[in-house]
């Protein structure tokens, strides 16, 4: 059974980069068939898919998102991670890690302020 | 990329079947047999209910199935209960590789 936790400063000041990462249990960041993925939810909103790195290391990225969004694995610590520059108070969200479509974290919050 | 469109909300009473649209276009649920849906109680993290239209991952209640017709995906809820009460969101794989979730749905047992 896979299993994934996210972690990460819950609060970031406005114009910084946010940082999260994802440890992964069950599986190995590694193996193939895994999309490493990222989905936030901003307060009282919906799902908003961020992007995923397929196994053989390729990304894709929301594209209203693109220009400030990378995921990365790191293979010797077993996650992968996300980093959002330049953050706004619209980046106010709970963060979900996911071994997509089916194997999700269980969120962090991340608040910008200012 | 825009979002899938889901009603706001369905309710049904317990013991009944009730069924929530997912419209996309030929470019997302159209396209390809990639839609997952999500359930979501209040302060918990979505959880998957049906991947790839219509498989349900294990453990997840044989009440809860997934279709596909043309540029709408749905998902039926038989046997309605309580515990069903809760947010469902739909998901489709993007002719861009990308993903786009739906605006999601607030089922309310009556």
């Amino acid at each position: 059974q896979v299993q994934l936790q996210e972690s990460g400063p819950g609060l970031v000041k406005s114009s910084q980069t946010l940082s999260l990462t994802c440890t992964v249990s069950g599986a190995s960041v590694n193996s193939g068939g895994h999309y490493w993925t990222w989905i936030r939810q901003h307060p009282g909103k919906g799902l908003e898919w961020i992007g995923y790195m397929y196994s053989s290391g390729t990304t894709y990225y929301n594209p209203s998102l693109k220009s400030r969004i990378a995921i990365s694995v790191d293979t010797s610590r077993n996650l992968f991670s996300l980093r959002l520059t330049s953050v706004t108070a619209a980046d106010t969200a709970v963060y979900y890690c996911a071994s997509w479509p089916i194997h999700w974290g269980q969120g962090t919050l991340v608040i910008v302020s200012s | 990329q825009s979002a899938l469109t889901q009603p706001a909300s369905v309710s049904g009473s317990p013991g009944q079947s009730i069924t929530i649209s997912c419209a996309g276009t030929s470019s997302d649920v159209g396209g390809y047999d990639y839609v997952s849906w999500y359930q979501q109680h209040p302060g918990k993290a979505p959880k998957v209910m049906i991947y790839d239209i219509s498989y349900r991952p294990s453990g997840v209640s044989n009440r809860f199935s997934g279709s596909k017709s043309g540029n709408t995906a749905s998902l039926t809820i038989s046997g309605l209960q309580a515990e069903d009460e809760a947010d469902y969101y739909c998901a489709s794989f993007t002719s861009i590789n990308t993903w786009v979730f739906g605006g999601g749905t607030k089922v309310t047992v009556l």
